[in-house]
């Protein structure tokens, strides 16, 4: 079983509807947790931490579940330009070297 | 400020070369990464450093060595490449509570 599982999609969305998807983790000492997003061939980028009280960050809305382990990616009003892979990133113990990549959830954001 | 960045951009290699992957950053950090990404299969850590001068391995570290040149420069080799190893290489910098990740290495290995 991966550490990290997200759903690949993708997800067709159009243009100014909502979005979620979740993102699963196994170990339950995760420490902190993140989203990034991916632009096809590029690099990943932070796209927002995600904090246990949740948070938001203009249209996007992240939320921790610890209890079921699991951390959620929310985008309202989506723009074509929110079409992207987003990766769900856990540190298994707050330490460097201990990243973990979810293979990411394909959004595609359709006029 | 140039961030993170890595050379070459693109290589195709024959089984058997061996070639050095190059990263740099110019944000003073500490801790620095080598990942690869394959389809469906996510980052994979191949070896990391946490300061100049030392460097541990990650999930999938055979067949790599790294060097941990000074605090800019963290350089990933390949003695003797297989065709498993095609993949995208990443090179990333971690600041606080972010990892900074450069444009990428596309190798092919035929």
């Amino acid at each position: 079983r991966k550490e990290v599982e997200q759903d690949p999609g993708p997800f067709n969305v159009p243009e100014g509807a909502t979005v979620a998807f979740n993102c699963t983790y196994s170990n339950s000492a995760s420490q902190s947790f993140f989203w990034y997003r991916q632009d096809c061939r590029k690099e990943p980028k932070l796209l927002m931490s995600v904090y246990s009280s949740g948070n938001e960050d203009g249209r996007f809305t992240a939320q921790l579940n610890r209890a079921s382990q699991y951390i959620s990616l929310l985008i309202r009003d989506s723009k074509l330009s929110d079409s992207a892979t987003y990766l769900c990133v856990v540190n298994m113990d707050d330490s460097w070297g201990k990243f973990q990549f979810g293979a990411g959830t394909q959004v595609v954001v359709t006029p | 400020n140039a961030g993170v960045t890595q050379t070459p951009k693109f290589q195709v290699l024959k089984t058997g070369q061996s070639m050095t992957l190059q990263c740099a950053q110019d944000m003073n950090h500490n801790s620095m990464y080598w990942y690869r990404q394959d389809p469906g299969m996510g980052l994979r850590l191949i070896y990391y450093s946490a300061s100049e001068g030392t460097t541990d391995k990650g999930e999938v570290p055979n067949g790599y060595n790294v060097s941990r040149l000074n605090k800019r420069e963290f350089s990933l080799r390949l003695e003797s490449a297989a065709p498993s190893q095609t993949s995208v290489y990443f090179c990333a910098s971690e600041g606080v509570a972010e990892q900074y990740f450069g444009p990428g290495t596309r190798l092919t290995v035929t």
